[in-house]
């Protein structure tokens, strides 16, 4: 059973970089599309993007000037950055594997981790 | 992007009723359309892909329907452990949106 675990600082200054990674374990990171979900505390979801194993991303055009997304298959592993933080980008942040074509089917999460973007 | 809509955007019914949660994009999505529940405190989980196919290990008194713009949920027998909201995506081209929710509640 794949499973995914999210890890990175919980607080973040504003103007700096969130960075998070996430852990996949229980399955090979070398196949279907590596994503993250984030969720502002209350709200609703918002897809950010994805990476393929081969290493090819999609980003989501309201993201994609802040957004890089990188994958480490020696360490079955995959990261997020979003650059210039504010209050806005405080969320839940989720890793999730997409399955199918552009990793349409979020079928594993992690348990997801707060970031709160705060002085 | 495609805008999702959800309704009702909560409700309350008791146990064993019917329950339908209606979703709607705003643009032709054929059947590219999934539908998650998000227990409090837990990440969302996949109930029901391709509009009607329900994800392997889902209970069956869930379902979904619908195609184009009109989609719905279904739980023909609500239990206590439902307690959650529902989320709608589409998946008809990039970036996936999701819907506002639905949070179902026991009465």
């Amino acid at each position: 059973q794949v499973q995914l675990q999210e890890s990175g600082p919980g607080l973040v200054k504003p103007s700096e970089t969130l960075s998070l990674t996430c852990n996949v374990s229980g399955g090979s990171i070398s196949s279907n599309y590596w994503t993250w979900i984030r969720q502002p505390p209350g709200k609703g979801l918002q897809w950010i993007g994805y990476i393929y194993s081969s290493g090819s991303t999609n980003y989501n055009p309201s993201l994609k000037s802040r957004v890089t997304i990188s994958v480490d298959t020696s360490k079955n592993q995959f990261s997020l950055r979003l650059s210039s933080v504010t209050a806005a980008d405080t969320a839940v942040y989720y890793c999730v594997r997409g399955r199918g074509g552009d990793g349409y089917n979020l079928d594993h999460w992690g348990q997801g981790t707060l970031v709160t973007v705060a002085s | 992007d495609i805008q999702m809509t959800q309704s009702p955007s909560s409700l309350s019914a008791s146990v064993g009723d019917r329950v339908t949660i209606t979703c709607q994009a705003s643009q032709d999505i054929r059947n590219y359309l999934n539908w998650y529940q998000q227990k409090p405190g837990k990440a969302p989980k996949l109930l029901i892909y391709d509009a009607s196919y329900l994800e392997t290990g889902v209970p069956s008194r869930f379902s979904g329907g619908g195609s184009g713009t009109d989609f719905t949920f279904t739980i023909s027998g609500l239990q206590p452990e439902d307690i959650a909201t529902y989320y709608c995506q589409h998946y008809d081209i990039l970036p996936y949106t999701f819907g506002p929710g639905t949070k179902v509640d026991i009465k």
